[in-house]
């Protein structure tokens, strides 16, 4: 029973044009939320994260949206660019300290010059 | 400040067969974890640890055991290697001061089960 779901396994954008990644979650504890990036042969890397008090976090071209009710989050990307194209993975936890972070299965996204 | 080091980058085992992947941080995080990762799953959580001498299982932990006598190190070890433990394996760790926290992820082991 996955508790964090990525639906989309990839995702193909035109550069200069948003990105829009999704994410759902069962769990009703989760009060953290955060987006990860990975390039292949790479670990993964923190990109955002949001607070389950807070309904959207930015950061330059990244912001990151809760929608609680609908146990829902999304990435957007503005503008996409080429070097953005990486597999993100979408991961939810309870409690300080990132303890027991699960992930969804991630979503490849292209950016086409 | 070398991060999340992971040793070896890639293994091949026959069934049946033990070893220790090796996963060392120089943060002082607190706070460390082993994921792997499978095609369509995502990152699973198997073991964590949240400081010297405490450790606790996370999603798949089984044909899997570690330990945790330093705050640097976490070795996981497969005691008797199957072919379903053919993945990349992931060690993370965290810092637990301050809240919330991402945490910060090796570059991975590749293993493969013959």
């Amino acid at each position: 029973d996955q508790q964090v779901k990525q639906n989309s396994p990839s995702l193909s954008v035109q550069e200069g044009r948003i990105s829009i990644l999704n994410c759902d979650y069962t769990n009703s504890m989760f009060d953290y939320f955060l987006w990860y990036k990975k390039y292949p042969a790479e670990g993964p890397t923190f990109l955002i994260s949001i607070s389950s008090i807070k309904d959207k976090n930015e950061d330059g071209r990244f912001t990151v949206f809760l929608n609680k009710s609908a146990k829902h989050l999304s990435l957007h990307i503005v503008p996409s660019q080429p070097g953005d194209s990486a597999v993100y993975f979408c991961a939810a936890s309870e409690g300080t300290g990132g303890f027991k972070t699960i992930f969804g299965a991630g979503t490849r996204l292209f950016v086409k010059a | 400040n070398a991060g999340v080091t992971q040793t070896p980058k890639f293994q091949v085992l026959k069934t049946g067969q033990s070893m220790t992947l090796q996963c060392a941080q120089d943060m002082n995080h607190e706070y460390m974890s082993w994921y792997r990762q499978d095609p369509g799953m995502g990152l699973r959580l198997i073991h964590y640890s949240v400081g010297a001498g405490i450790t606790d299982q996370g999603e798949v932990p089984n044909g899997y055991n570690v330990s945790r006598s330093t705050t640097e190190d976490f070795p996981l070890r497969l005691l008797s290697a199957a072919p379903s433990q053919t993945s990349v394996y992931f060690c993370a760790s965290t810092a637990t001061s301050g809240g919330y926290n991402e945490q910060f992820f090796g570059p991975g082991t590749r293993l493969t089960v013959l």
